[in-house]
């Protein structure tokens, strides 16, 4: 149980385009997702935390017009990155969390973005 | 406030000795504590998870991890290593809704 899924696993997009990423909680309904960014050979950093229903919570320094957020229901969350740029390339994670998970984040897969 | 420090980013250990991953935590409120291993272009398995309950925890492909309180400490241990073990691992606590990770640290396993 508790599995969570990304699409896609990889993207290569030409810069100034948007790009979609998908997560989804296959067998549990999420309350909250979670946005990471991952940078090579570093730790996660947190971009923003969604509630079903609710507008996501940014953390400080992420633009919110660029890594728009959207969790319509209680097992998909979306990422659209917009008017990508090369220095948006990295692995993005994202994670649920379901009502009794004592706060326990379940993780995907992972996308990881190229943006030439 | 919460913040986890992991000692070392690079850990090489021979196949069949002893693994000893250290964290060190800060938390305001009774944390919960987490180990995930990370393996190249994947995402996040949880190894281990403290809730509160025992102290001593254990987990997935024999790895374990003991609560101190005192020394605000989660080390994470497996007593022989394999070749499979080789990954980034990471520690990670929660003491409101937001996770909080370490920096990592690459485990190596020397054949």
């Amino acid at each position: 149980g508790a599995v969570v899924s990304q699409h896609p696993s990889w993207v290569i997009c030409k810069s100034g385009t948007s790009v979609k990423i998908e997560c989804r909680s296959l067998d549990f309904q999420a309350t909250t997702m979670f946005w990471y960014r991952q940078f090579p050979k570093q730790s996660l950093m947190l971009m923003a935390t969604s509630n079903e229903g609710s507008k996501a919570t940014y953390e400080q320094g992420v633009e919110k017009d660029k890594f728009l957020i959207n969790h319509a229901s209680l097992t998909l969350s979306t990422l659209t990155v917009t008017s990508a740029h090369p220095e948006d390339s990295s692995f993005y994670i994202c994670s649920a969390r379901g009502q009794r998970s004592y706060n326990e984040q379940f993780f995907g897969p992972g996308t990881r973005l190229t943006v030439l | 406030a919460q913040s986890v420090t992991q000692l070392g980013s690079h850990v090489s250990v021979s196949e069949g000795a002893l693994v000893l991953l250290r964290c060190n935590y800060s938390s305001s409120v009774p944390p919960y504590l987490f180990w995930y291993v990370q393996y190249p272009n994947q995402g996040l398995q949880l190894l281990l998870k403290y809730t509160s309950a025992a102290t001593l925890v254990k987990g997935i492909n024999g790895f374990e991890a003991e609560f101190k309180k005192s020394e605000t400490s989660f080390h994470l241990t497996k007593p022989s290593a394999h070749m499979s073990d080789a990954a980034e691992y990471f520690c990670a606590v929660s003491g409101n809704e937001k996770l909080t990770f370490g920096t990592g640290t690459r485990l190596t396993i020397i054949p």
